[in-house]
């Protein structure tokens, strides 16, 4: 089974560039989360979805973060414009949460690492 | 913000020694999870304890929940150097949203 994937897997921009993270998920899991991860904490979270319809948003800055899953597979994460306090590691993770075999089980993808300069 | 609170912060010992790293939580859950991330790369799926659940194992490691604490303790036992890691925990309020809250987590080195 392939993993979760994203890329770029690095990226570096200056403050007030835009930058936009793809992330494509497992087959068939419902659920997508975009997390953030500034070094040194634990992952917290931007936005969920749940097919191609919003969870949870109330974490995502929602002046400069944009997120969206067009079909309810692929998503992607833009910042506009960036800040120097956007510098993290950006997780993408999905989760079988239909059907008989709905799991409780995250899997993460490898992360986009971002450094805003 | 935060739900858990891992601790202590960063663990260093010996290959063949036992690790044990606590987490405490501040709300009612419906379970609880243990994910490691190695450096570099994304997390990985450990363990899950349900709030019915008091202990669960899982080859080396061995987590705990005590539900009136509102804590939970993994320990890994005959840790190698592989374990080399940080160790999140992360609780689900069983909203029936999906929606988990890391901590903080625990660094562990695994001295060969």
């Amino acid at each position: 089974e392939a993993g979760v994937a994203q890329s770029p897997r690095y990226k570096i921009i200056e403050k007030r560039q835009s930058v936009a993270f793809w992330c494509n998920p497992i087959s068939g899991h419902a659920t997508l989360y975009w997390y953030q991860q500034i070094l040194g904490q634990g992952p917290k979270l931007l936005i969920q979805f749940q097919n191609n319809g919003v969870v949870d948003d109330s974490q995502l800055p929602k002046d400069r973060f944009s997120a969206e899953r067009l079909k309810g597979v692929d998503s992607t994460l833009k910042i506009q414009p960036a800040k120097l306090e956007d510098s993290a590691v950006y997780l993408c993770a999905t989760q079988l949460t239909s059907g008989s075999a709905s799991s409780y089980e995250q899997y993460f993808g490898p992360g986009t690492r971002l450094t805003v300069t | 913000s935060q739900q858990g609170e891992e601790d202590p912060q960063a663990l260093s010992i010996q290959e063949g020694e036992n690790a044990t790293m606590n987490c405490s939580y501040k709300t009612s859950i419906n379970n609880l999870q243990w994910y490691r991330q190695n450096s570099g790369r994304g997390l990985v799926h450990l363990i899950l304890i349900r709030s019915n659940e008091r202990e669960k194992h899982s080859g080396r490691l061995r987590v705990t929940l005590d539900t009136s604490k509102k804590s939970s303790s993994l320990l890994i036992t005959a840790s190698r150097a592989a374990d080399t890691a940080s160790y999140f925990c992360a609780t689900d309020r069983g909203s029936g949203t999906y929606k988990y809250i890391f901590g903080t987590g625990t660094r562990l080195k695994v001295l060969a």
